[in-house]
Parts: structure tokens; C-alpha cells; sequence
């Protein structure tokens, strides 16, 4: 089954705890990119990349790391989380070689920082 | 910058009942346009996506279209049912490497037995 997945699901920390949400598709697309979703604020792009070991900032990145050694992968790490980036977090994916470039989401991780 | 708004924020109506939901975006230069469907505490699922060249899609018993001139696009659903509700997002690509789709504020969607 063609799908975008994100680990874990639901996730409590503490501040300053480094953590890793990680996303996977299997669909062999270059596209993947992160979004957050705020009470009010609708979702907003975090990081996207285009393909492997290409990267680029969205909307909101501050305080977000991302990499892309795989094509399939693309975690998300916060190395020092805050309490303001409690969020719900969807990764997504979408192939670049076939318009007109529909959009994947993940389940979704709830992050909550204290 | 892009703006999408969605309006009305919630929408309670009957089972049975033809519904239109509307999006409107600020900036006509979209690559295509995405309304996906969110239930609470999950993802997001595609319904359906319009590109800048086309004036609408359907897939069963929704259709929507794009009118690109006035900023606008609409979701109708027909003969709705108490499975239909969730909350409903529209998104607007702005193409280029970023594909950065911006979202509306969404409409939550209520169907009555």
C-alpha cells in the first residue's frame, strides 16, 4: 500500500530533550517536505527537499533540523525543543516527475514539549 | 504573500442536504489547487486536486472547481451523510521547487441524522 509514515505517533518530552520524528513513504517520490499544524494558525512548511541531500527551509524553521541521506526518509529533529513547538506535525511527500505533483500527507505526531 | 480563506468556519446542516464549501486565495499564480479532508486527531486525506489549467474535478459525489480570475474555489457535495463530516481544508500550491501548498483555516463540517 502507497503511504507516508511518521513515528512516533504521539510523543511527551521535556525541554532541551533532543528528539527525532522520523517519516517514510514508499513511493519512491523525490518530493517530501514537513508542515506544523497550530490552533488558529492553519499548517505552515516547516522544511521541504526536492531529493536526497537537498534541502531548503519553509515557512517556520527555526528550531528544526532536517536531513536526506535516503530517498524514503526525511526526520525531522529538534535538538532543543520548546514549549512553543508543541504542534501537531505532518510529513509529506509528492512525486516531482508527474503533474501536477498531488500532495501525501502522514498520520500526523502530536508533540507535546513541557 | 499567499493568503487562502475558507469561510464559514463551521457548518451544521441535515443529512441529505447539497452542501458548497469555499475557499477563496489572494494571489491567482497557483499551480493547482488541493481540498483534502481531516478528521479529528488524524491525517490528512487528498479528495481531490484542480489544476491551474482545469475549471473542476469530480470524484463521486463531490466536485469542485476553480475559478483562478476571482480567487475562488468551491467544494460541493452532494446528498451528504453523517460519514461526510470532518473538517475540510483547501490548500493552493505555489508550484516551483518549494511546492508549498498554503492552506485555508478549514471548515468543520457537521451532518445531522
Amino acid at each position: 500500500e502507497a503511504q507516508v509514515t511518521q513515528n512516533p505517533r504521539y510523543l511527551i518530552t521535556v525541554t532541551g530533550k533532543k528528539l527525532t520524528v522520523t517519516c517514510s513513504q514508499n513511493m519512491n517520490h523525490e518530493y517530501m517536505s514537513w508542515y506544523r499544524q497550530d490552533p488558529g494558525l492553519g499548517l505552515r512548511q516547516i522544511y521541504y527537499s526536492m531529493n536526497v541531500e537537498v534541502t531548503d527551509k519553509g515557512d517556520v524553521p527555526e528550531g528544526y533540523k532536517v536531513s536526506r541521506k535516503e530517498k524514503r526518509n526525511f526526520p525531522l529533529i529538534l535538538e532543543s525543543p520548546s514549549p512553543n513547538q508543541t504542534s501537531l506535525y505532518f510529513c509529506a511527500s509528492s512525486d516531482l516527475g508527474v503533474p501536477p505533483y498531488e500532495q501525501y500527507f502522514g498520520p500526523g505526531t502530536r508533540l507535546t514539549v513541557t | 504573500k499567499q493568503e487562502v480563506t475558507q469561510i464559514p468556519a463551521a457548518l451544521s446542516v441535515p443529512e441529505g442536504e447539497n452542501l458548497v464549501l469555499n475557499c477563496s486565495f489572494t494571489d491567482s499564480a497557483i499551480y493547482n489547487l488541493q481540498w483534502f479532508r481531516q478528521d479529528p486527531g488524524k491525517g490528512l486525506t487528498s479528495l481531490l486536486l484542480i489544476q491551474s489549467s482545469q475549471r473542476e474535478q469530480t470524484s463521486g459525489r463531490l466536485n469542485a472547481s476553480l475559478d483562478k480570475s476571482s480567487g475562488r474555489s468551491t467544494l460541493y457535495i452532494a446528498a451528504s451523510q453523517p460519514g461526510d463530516s470532518a473538517t475540510y481544508l483547501c490548500a493552493a500550491s505555489e508550484g516551483g521547487g518549494a511546492q508549498k501548498l498554503v492552506f485555508g483555516q478549514g471548515t468543520r463540517l457537521t451532518i445531522n441524522p
